[in-house]
């Protein structure tokens, strides 16, 4: 079975900077897919960013961006201009590629990030 | 706003009700999910439909019944619950063509359900 594992409950960022949240899995599978998504007060479980596993380059998304490291079974996320709307629990999740029906997501314990001022 | 809608957004039922939770989307995903979410924890799976066959169940406890009438709603069946079920309950959708991983997860914002 797969596991995800995120080694930061809290992390904390000031306004305009940078942050980088923790991410590593451990899977016996060679093709997957990793995400993160963010889960603000609301409730609502929002996709931040995906990475295919088959491919070397890092995904990005406007001021989100992974650092992928396969070899090492690492999936970070990095933060820059850090906005207040930023603060919520953030959380890696893993699904496998093909499974022959619909696969379900694995998350990890998440990291509650605050922004301050 | 969400293209997944749940209701209600609120539950408080007792031990002896029956209640359900409803799901839709209209986006044309073919696989729906229902999630469980304790406080400070994360989501955690309960069944899977894909093509509005029942692909997986978690082992879920039979006073939790799915049901997905059509390929855009996906309920959940309430019966004699337990205090501990109390959490919040999370529908998802996805694209997924026949076990592609790819497409990620549409969330709903949520069921709390309160069980005294």
């Amino acid at each position: 079975a797969q596991t995800v594992t995120q080694s930061q409950p809290e992390m904390s960022v000031q306004e305009a900077e940078t942050v980088t949240l923790s991410c590593t899995y451990d899977t016996s599978e060679s093709d997957y897919y990793l995400f993160w998504y963010k889960q603000p007060p609301s409730r609502q479980m929002i996709l931040v960013i995906r990475q295919e596993a088959y491919k070397q380059q890092n995904a990005t998304e406007n001021r989100f961006s992974v650092n992928f490291q396969k070899a090492a079974k690492s999936f970070s996320l990095k933060i820059s201009d850090s906005q207040l709307g930023d603060a919520a629990m953030y959380f890696c999740a893993y699904r496998s590629a093909n499974t022959g029906t619909a696969s379900k997501l694995t998350f990890g314990t998440g990291t509650r990030l605050q922004v301050t001022l | 706003d969400t293209e997944v809608t749940q209701t209600p957004k609120h539950l408080v039922m007792g031990m002896t009700n029956k209640k359900s939770l409803k799901c839709e989307q209209h986006m044309g995903h073919r696989a729906m999910y229902w999630y469980k979410q304790k406080a400070k924890k994360p989501p955690e799976l309960m069944f899977v439909y894909s093509y509005e066959k029942l692909s997986i169940n978690e082992s879920v406890p039979s006073r939790f019944s799915p049901e997905c009438p059509n390929s855009s709603l996906l309920n959940l069946h309430l019966h004699a619950l337990q205090p501990e079920d109390s959490a919040l309950y999370l529908c998802a959708s996805s694209q997924d063509r026949r076990g592609q991983g790819k497409s990620p997860l549409h969330f709903g914002n949520g069921t709390r359900l309160t069980v005294t």
